[in-house]
């Protein structure tokens, strides 16, 4: 069974500090790992993905996430934040033999001006 | 191009009324899912499809039923609704069961 923790439910940070949210999973194969942004009221859209290859990968709005196998992390980063960052985040994953995707319970970033 | 489309936004019903969510996609998908959102949950899936003319339960499919109407359309029912089903329910779409998934704006459900 695959699953994912997300270990902060809420993430208070200030404008233009860098922000780091975590998510660790457990599989016992090889794994996809996405995150996901929901902003309020609207439905989630893909930040970025790691199906293979290099583990920095880069996303829209300034974000990356480093794949760490040995940790089984996949932790998202920005180096500066923005106002408009406000959103919950969520991790999810997806594994060779069990390709529904399971999701964390979200992180809420909050933006402090 | 709309992507994923879902109605209605909003709908409240009393304890024992059945009611429709409808979701279609416009982008040739092959995959869609229905999700349940509840705070502090995540996520927590329903029910899927992986082709037009499959259907296969989630991790909480109960009280709930579903039809992949065509390539393009899923729909998932309400029998008899409970309070417990008072949430937020997404549909999705994906190329294929490993892909990037793409959601719908969402339809805020209140079971009284």
């Amino acid at each position: 069974a695959q699953s994912v923790t997300q270990l902060d439910s809420q993430v208070p940070v200030f404008e233009e500090a860098p922000v780091e949210l975590r998510c660790n999973y457990s599989s016992s194969v090889s794994v996809y790992l996405f995150w996901y942004v929901q902003y309020p009221n609207q439905g989630l859209q893909l930040l970025l993905k790691y199906l293979s290859g290099s583990t920095l990968v880069k996303g829209i709005n300034g974000f990356e996430a480093e794949f760490n196998k040995s940790q089984t992390s996949f932790h998202l980063r920005k180096p500066s934040v923005h106002i408009s960052d406000t959103a919950e985040y969520f991790c999810a994953v997806s594994s060779f033999g069990n390709e529904k995707l399971t999701f964390g319970t979200g992180t809420r970033l909050t933006i402090i001006p | 191009n709309a992507g994923v489309t879902q109605t209605p936004k909003f709908q409240v019903l009393k304890t024992g009324q059945s009611m429709t969510l409808q979701c279609a996609q416009d982008m040739n998908h092959n995959s869609m899912y229905w999700y349940r959102q509840d705070p502090g949950m995540g996520l927590r899936l329903i029910y899927y499809s992986a082709s037009e003319g499959t259907t296969d339960k989630g991790e909480v499919p109960n009280g709930y039923n579903v039809s992949r109407l065509n390539k393009r359309e899923f729909s998932l029912r309400l029998e008899s609704a409970a309070p417990s089903q008072t949430s937020v329910y997404f549909c999705a779409s994906s190329v294929g069961l490993a892909g990037q998934q793409f959601f719908g704006p969402g339809t805020r459900l209140t079971v009284l």
